[in-house]
């Protein structure tokens, strides 16, 4: 089965700041892969699909990257809402997995 | 607008079957795809797996032997059934509609503990 691993575990970041996370698969998935991010005490929601598609309602500073097997999820100008977990999952063929998630903090 | 809600016991036994239901209102669980996903206390998030438009199923590798997911059109409801617990199984339960693995629309979330 296809493992998916998200560096940093966690991250610190100032509101501004521009931060980028990042998705690795253990085999080619193309574009097969989503986002998402899930606050404390909510469920999660969805960012982006198919790599770079974002999802209706998601603001601009908000970018999904990456082909393969190596992906990344940015965002620019980051705000205080932001702070959250990520999550990436490989979608189309399941299983569909999820990666361990980036925890993103606010400084 | 779709809205999920998972309900069913909070708490089960070790070696006992654990519950769960998913209410879909807003749309038919007739199309699309609906999949239950569970978050453990580490953050750690595992698919589950899900029933399809026409009633067909997938289940992840780990969980095969445990796990059956079914439906019940009439009421637009799915189920989720995992059998032989252990406390490693205590996690929150989602359910969430999907096509092809994108899950744009997910319940709030079922809190289960697994303890004697």
């Amino acid at each position: 089965n296809i493992v998916m691993t998200q560096s940093p575990k966690s991250m610190s970041i100032s509101v501004g700041d521009r931060v980028t996370m990042n998705c690795k698969a253990s085999q080619n998935v193309g574009n097969n892969i989503a986002w998402y991010q899930q606050k404390p005490g909510q469920s999660p929601k969805l960012l982006i699909y198919y790599a770079s598609n974002r999802y209706t309602g998601v603001p601009d500073r908000f970018t999904g990257g990456g082909y393969g097997t190596d992906f990344t999820l940015t965002i620019n100008s980051v705000q205080a809402e932001d702070a959250a977990f990520y999550y990436c999952q490989r979608i189309y063929n399941s299983p569909w997995t999820f990666g361990g998630g980036t925890k993103l903090e606010l400084k | 607008e779709v809205q999920l809600q998972e309900s069913g016991p909070g708490l089960v036994k070790p070696s006992q079957s654990l519950s769960l239901t998913c209410s879909v209102t807003g749309y038919s669980i007739t199309s699309n795809y609906w999949g239950w996903i569970r978050k453990f206390p580490g953050n750690k998030m595992e698919w589950m797996g899900y029933i399809s438009y026409s009633g067909s199923t997938s289940y992840n590798p780990s969980l095969k032997s445990r796990i059956s997911i079914t439906r019940d059109t009439s009421k637009n409801q799915f189920f989720l059934q995992l059998n032989s617990v252990t406390t490693e199984d205590t996690a929150t339960y989602y359910c969430a509609r999907s096509y092809e693995g994108v899950m744009d629309a997910w319940g709030q979330g079922a809190s289960v503990t697994v303890s004697s």
